[in-house]
C-alpha cells in the first residue's frame, strides 16, 4: 500500500525567503509519480509540480522545485523567494500502480504562512 | 476554460436525506474521481472511473454510489446522508490512469449533514 507523510502541520516563512516543505513516501511500486498541489483559502486544488520515479533530474516549475531523493523516499517541495500569495495548504501526493487503479494518494498537508 | 465543473457548491442536508453531486469535465478525459476532504486532512478517494462504463471503489466508498453517465459526467450519490459525511467533496479528472497523469480538480462542494 502507498503512504505519504508530511510531518510539518504548519510552517512560517518570511517573505522573499526560501522554504522547504517535507514529504516522505512509502511504496513497493517500481514506477510512480510524485505531485504537489496547493490549496489556497478559497479551496481549489492547484497542481504545482510533478516528478517521475525514473526522472534523473529534479523537477522545476518557476519558483517551485522538487528535491527528489529516491533512496530516502523523499520528495520535498522548495519554494524560492516566498510571496504573500504562497500562504496556503500544500499537499504531497503519489500515484503508482496498485490494486485501486493507480489512485492518487495524498498526505495530510502542510499549512504555510508567509509573513510580511 | 471550464475544466471540471461541480454542482452544487454548498449543500445542507438532514440526516437520512439523499442527494446527488454532479460533476462534468470538458477536457475529453477518460478517468474521473470523487474525493472527500475532512477538516485539516488530505483528500481521500471515494470512487473512481478509469474509463467510460467502469467504476471502482476507492479508499472510503461506504455510504456512496456513483454513476459514470457518459465520458463527460460522473455523479456521486448519498442515499441516506449521515453526519459523518459532512465534508468537502472534490471531483477530479485525468487523461488516463498512468502514474504520470496529473489530476485536474473541480472547485469543491461543501456538504453539511445535520
Amino acid at each position: 500500500a502507498q503512504k505519504i507523510t508530511q510531518t510539518q502541520p504548519g510552517m512560517f516563512v518570511q517573505e522573499k525567503e526560501a522554504v522547504t516543505l517535507d514529504c516522505t513516501y512509502d511504496t513497493s511500486d517500481p514506477s510512480y509519480g510524485l505531485f504537489w498541489y496547493k490549496q489556497p483559502s478559497s479551496g481549489e486544488m492547484i497542481f504545482l509540480i510533478y516528478q517521475g520515479s525514473y526522472d534523473q533530474q529534479n523537477a522545476t516549475e518557476g519558483r517551485y522545485s522538487l528535491n527528489f531523493q529516491k533512496a530516502r523516499k523523499s520528495a520535498n517541495l522548495v519554494i524560492s523567494a516566498s510571496q504573500l500569495g504562497d500562504s496556503a495548504m500544500y499537499f504531497c501526493a503519489m500515484r503508482g500502480f496498485n490494486n485501486a487503479g493507480n489512485m492518487l494518494t495524498f498526505g495530510g498537508g502542510t499549512r504555510l504562512m508567509v509573513k510580511p | 476554460n471550464a475544466g471540471v465543473t461541480q454542482t452544487p457548491k454548498f449543500q445542507v442536508l438532514k440526516t437520512g436525506q439523499s442527494m446527488t453531486l454532479q460533476c462534468a469535465q470538458d477536457m475529453n478525459h477518460n478517468s474521473m474521481y470523487w474525493y472527500r476532504q475532512d477538516p485539516g486532512m488530505g483528500l481521500r478517494l471515494i470512487y473512481y472511473s478509469a474509463s467510460e462504463g467502469t467504476t471502482d471503489k476507492g479508499e472510503v466508498p461506504n455510504g456512496y454510489n456513483v454513476s459514470r453517465l457518459n465520458k463527460r459526467e460522473f455523479s456521486l450519490r448519498l442515499e441516506s446522508a449521515a453526519p459523518s459525511q459532512t465534508s468537502v467533496y472534490f471531483c477530479a479528472s485525468s487523461a488516463g490512469t498512468g502514474y504520470d497523469e496529473k489530476l485536474f480538480f473541480g472547485s469543491g462542494t461543501q456538504l453539511s449533514v445535520l
